[in-house]
């Protein structure tokens, strides 16, 4: 399994201001998710990073909001701009992997950014 | 697009047994995830199924049935810490594999 790190685990921002939430694996992977949870929602795709390519966003998610990095194969970094208070949730950074035969996703512990 | 289903809460008795289920609509199923989520903290990876029958692990059994869309979550012997969120997942390959996830069902597990 993968064991995955994000920092920070939270923070507090305020509006207008932008935020980098970096995600660390402990192997090589081909491909870093990147996952909103709003409060008391379930998780919603934002975009999926390769390595070496323009991250793919989902509907709803564009690059000037969310700008995502690769620079290699066990990191990446989601920024959130431009805050506003609609942007506080838990931001989860996912890979894909095997877990007793099956493939599954690990997911990072969260960062949870509260935007005032 | 896809479309899925799952309770929003359910509530059950510790020592009891719960039936959480999950209802999806997709046009290339390619696997049906279910994971655990405490409250504050990062989803667990449960059980994969993608073909039709019960997966059993320990206490915990998915079951999944193609053809009617739908999947069930079983929880034995219930205990207190097994109080949390389950979230249903599906992958569909007209998708690019993504996972996209139901709503989730927060149990809670009463003495």
């Amino acid at each position: 399994s993968a064991v995955i790190s994000q920092k920070p685990s939270r923070d507090i921002c305020q509006r207008g201001t932008s935020l980098t939430i970096q995600c660390q694996v402990d192997s090589q992977v081909t491909m870093m998710f990147w996952y909103r949870q709003q409060p008391g929602q379930s998780l919603t795709l934002i975009a999926t990073a390769n390595q070496g390519s323009e991250a793919t966003y989902e509907s709803g998610f564009v690059i000037d909001k969310f700008p995502i990095s690769r620079p290699n194969l066990t990191f990446s970094t989601l920024t959130v701009s431009n805050m506003s208070p609609e942007d506080s949730s838990i931001y989860l950074c996912s890979v894909e992997g095997t877990s007793g035969g099956s493939d599954t996703q690990y997911f990072g512990p969260g960062t949870r950014l509260t935007v005032l | 697009g896809q479309n899925i289903d799952q309770p929003t809460e359910m509530t059950a008795t510790e020592g009891a047994i719960v039936q959480i289920n999950c209802t999806y609509q997709t046009s290339g199923f390619n696997g049906l995830f279910w994971y655990q989520q405490h409250a504050g903290e990062a989803p667990t990876f449960l059980s994969y199924n993608v073909l039709d029958g019960l997966e059993e692990k320990g206490r915990f059994s998915s079951f999944l049935s193609r053809s009617k869309g739908y999947s069930y979550l079983l929880l034995k012997e219930l205990q207190m810490k097994d109080s949390a969120s389950y979230l249903c997942a599906v992958r569909d390959r007209n998708a690019g594999n993504m996972l996209t996830f139901g709503g989730g069902t927060r149990l809670m597990v009463k003495p």
